[in-house]
């Protein structure tokens, strides 16, 4: 099956920095969204990328849907407490459908203060 | 701010033992979907149901998995005869477009005895 790979697996930071993750994968996708997710709940949508090379800013955040369709990035800024939490990629690969999403495993991320 | 809801938050069952999840998705949304979560794991693709039909799903669903939209508003995942490996917080989703954004409900979590 199609796989996301998502890195780092993990990021310990201090506050204040800046955060950059990214995924790939072989395989193209339609669209790229990018999750964030805190203990015992559910995934919460951070941005949504539906083209190619597609620039998207959602305060401090920004992600990217790369050229290839096959690869996005997600980058915070001036991180603060509450941006701790695990981060997914989650893409929907092209044809029609009500295609599921493909997720990658996830980067934690951990702020020092 | 619409949102996806599900009961029961957690769900003791004994493993043999049929269990009904349960999701309210958006209102205005025609896409649903179920992933799972083993804990410490990537969230899963389940199925997809546009049109009071499944549309996709995945090698996870099995003869033991069956969906339904018995209702307008509700949405549920059975689980006919319940294994320990299906120990899982199970997240409902729900979109507008087959390629857009999923929306997450909280999650149930399944703990099979």
């Amino acid at each position: 099956g199609q796989q996301l790979n998502q890195s780092p697996q993990s990021m310990f930071i201090q506050e204040g920095e800046d955060v950059s993750m990214n995924c790939t994968s072989s395989s193209i996708f339609n669209t790229w969204l990018w999750y964030k997710q805190d203990p015992g709940e559910g995934p919460v949508l951070l941005i949504a990328l539906y083209k190619a090379g597609e620039l998207t800013s959602n305060g401090r955040l920004t992600a990217q849907f790369g050229i290839t369709r096959k690869d996005s990035f997600l980058n915070i800024s001036a991180s603060i407490p509450s941006d701790v939490g695990i981060y997914f990629c989650a893409g929907v690969r092209s044809g029609g459908g009500a295609d599921g999403l493909t997720f990658g495993k996830g980067t934690h991320l951990i702020i020092q203060p | 701010e619409p949102e996806v809801t599900q009961t029961p938050s957690h769900q003791v069952t004994q493993m043999g033992q049929e269990v009904i999840l349960r999701c309210v998705p958006i209102s205005n949304h025609l896409y649903f979907y179920w992933y799972r979560q083993i804990l410490g794991q990537k969230v899963e693709f389940l199925v997809s149901f546009y049109n009071n039909e499944i549309s996709e799903k995945s090698e996870i669903f099995d003869d033991q998995f069956s969906v339904e939209r018995p209702d307008g508003s509700n949405f549920t995942l059975k689980i006919r005869s319940t294994k320990l490996e299906d120990s899982a917080m199970y997240f409902c989703a729900s979109s507008v477009t087959d390629q857009g954004e999923q929306y997450f409900g909280p999650g149930t979590r399944l703990t099979v005895t």
